[in-house]
């Protein structure tokens, strides 16, 4: 049984559209991680977000957690091809154990 | 520089061989980790290090042995492979930062393939 449920599973969509990922959980997280994996590398971190509400913004990509911490979205405005990738979402309850999501993979057709 | 690099890329054995994945971080952090990723994309951990002590193991068979001769390496070896053991293996790295839980640091990942 997975902590964290990631949904959609698959999403394909157009240049230019917008997409939502959600990550929710029944558990309470100290912090919440998005990652992007792209074929053949590691996941590389994409952002923390470690208060209950809280809304981060990195270029066209918005994370948000959930108020009660159990739950995070990320949204992406106008995408774009590059921003294809497998979608992590990952959960550190303690200092040391990360539980990840089972991804969300984003394919952007140009 | 590569941050989290670990060595082989690619493992292709038969069943019943030993093999070992090193790995090597040049970030300074005091905890690495061992993940694996299967075929559905879904990541795993399996042990974690701080500071060269154990300190997850996450019910993995006891075939898997991770080395941690010093807090910049942790290697895994994996005794008598299976079939089953096919995956990804991912390398990881993190500070102890309280506030923002385990900021993961990946290697590029090695494909062990069992046949």
């Amino acid at each position: 049984t997975q902590l964290l449920e990631q949904s959609p599973q698959f999403l394909s969509i157009q240049e230019g559209e917008n997409l939502t990922v959600y990550c929710n959980s029944s558990s309470v997280f100290s912090s919440l991680q998005w990652y992007r994996q792209e074929p053949g590398e590691g996941p590389v971190l994409l952002v923390t977000v470690v208060t209950g509400g809280e809304v981060k913004k990195l270029k066209r990509l918005t994370f948000q957690f959930g108020d009660a911490r159990k739950d995070s979205s990320l949204h992406i405005t106008a995408a774009q091809p590059g921003d294809t990738g497998l979608y992590l979402c990952a959960g550190a309850r303690n200092d040391y154990k990360l539980s990840f999501g089972a991804g969300t993979t984003v394919t952007v057709r140009a | 520089d590569t941050a989290v690099s670990q060595t082989p890329k690619y493992l292709v054995t038969q069943m019943g061989n030993d093999k070992s994945i090193k790995c090597e971080q040049n970030l300074g952090h005091d905890t690495m980790y061992w993940y694996k990723q299967d075929s559905k994309k879904f990541l795993k951990i399996m042990f974690s290090y701080n500071n060269k002590e154990l300190i997850i193991n996450e019910t993995v068979p006891n075939r898997f042995s991770p080395k941690s001769p010093d807090k910049a390496h942790l290697n895994l070896h994996i005794n008598s492979l299976e079939l089953g053991d096919s995956a990804v293996y991912f390398c990881a790295s993190s500070h102890n930062d309280r506030g923002r839980g385990a900021e993961a640091f990946f290697g590029q990942g090695t494909r062990l393939t069992v046949v």
